[in-house]
């Protein structure tokens, strides 16, 4: 089983539309989990911490689910500029070296 | 600004041709790693450095080189390059082992 393992996708949806994204982990000692956005051949950039009681920004929604492992995106209002790829990163207690989901793919459309 | 820079930003090379990858960064931060990204692969680290002088492997660290001589340095170093190591590189920094800035990306081909 993979570490951390995200559904590729592409999620197509329409502008307006809500779509959320699940990963999950294998190691029960993770710690740090994070979202990051990537754009096509760009840098990835941290969307937002995910913490135990869960964290809202604006428009998107994280939860951490430690029972069955697994985190989630929940993105609102879905704007074409949210079209990227949505990775999903997990840290164990006591590692240095952060363990990266694939990726989810998300194309917002007209 | 703050920022993560990398350079070269585009790389063609050829197998055996000693290499090095400058990153730098100008948040004081004292947490910096080295990751690449290959298609179905995602990112995988390379090697981090803690503070300067404290370096240690990440996943796939084999062929690869780094110091830390600088806090706001940290090259990569590929001492004889080969095919397998084509791939899409990123240099990263932290002020806690968490929150990473990435930079740019350098895209390198080895022939």
């Amino acid at each position: 089983r993979k570490e951390v393992e995200q559904d590729p996708g592409p999620f197509n949806v329409p502008e307006g539309a809500t779509v959320a994204f699940n990963c999950t982990y294998s190691n029960s000692a993770s710690q740090s989990f994070f979202w990051y956005r990537q754009d096509c051949r760009k840098e990835p950039k941290l969307l937002m911490s995910v913490y135990s009681s869960g964290n809202e920004d604006g428009r998107f929604t994280a939860q951490l689910n430690r029972a069955s492992q697994y985190i989630s995106l929940l993105i609102r209002d879905s704007k074409l500029s949210d079209s990227a790829t949505y990775l999903c990163v997990v840290r164990g207690g006591g590692s240095y070296i952060p363990t990266f989901g694939r990726g989810t793919s998300l194309i917002v459309h007209p | 600004e703050a920022q993560v820079t990398q350079n070269p930003r585009y790389l063609i090379t050829v197998t055996g041709k000693k290499l090095t990858v400058t990153c730098s960064q100008n948040m004081n931060h004292e947490y910096m790693s080295w990751y690449r990204q290959d298609p179905g692969l995602g990112l995988r680290q390379i090697y981090y450095s803690m503070n300067v002088e404290v370096t240690d492997k990440g996943d796939v660290p084999e062929g690869y080189k780094v110091s830390r001589k600088e806090k706001r340095n940290f090259p990569l170093i590929l001492e004889s390059p080969s095919p397998n190591q084509t791939s899409l590189y990123f240099c990263a920094s932290s002020r806690t082992r968490d929150e990473q800035f990435f930079g740019p990306g350098t895209r390198l081909t080895v022939l």
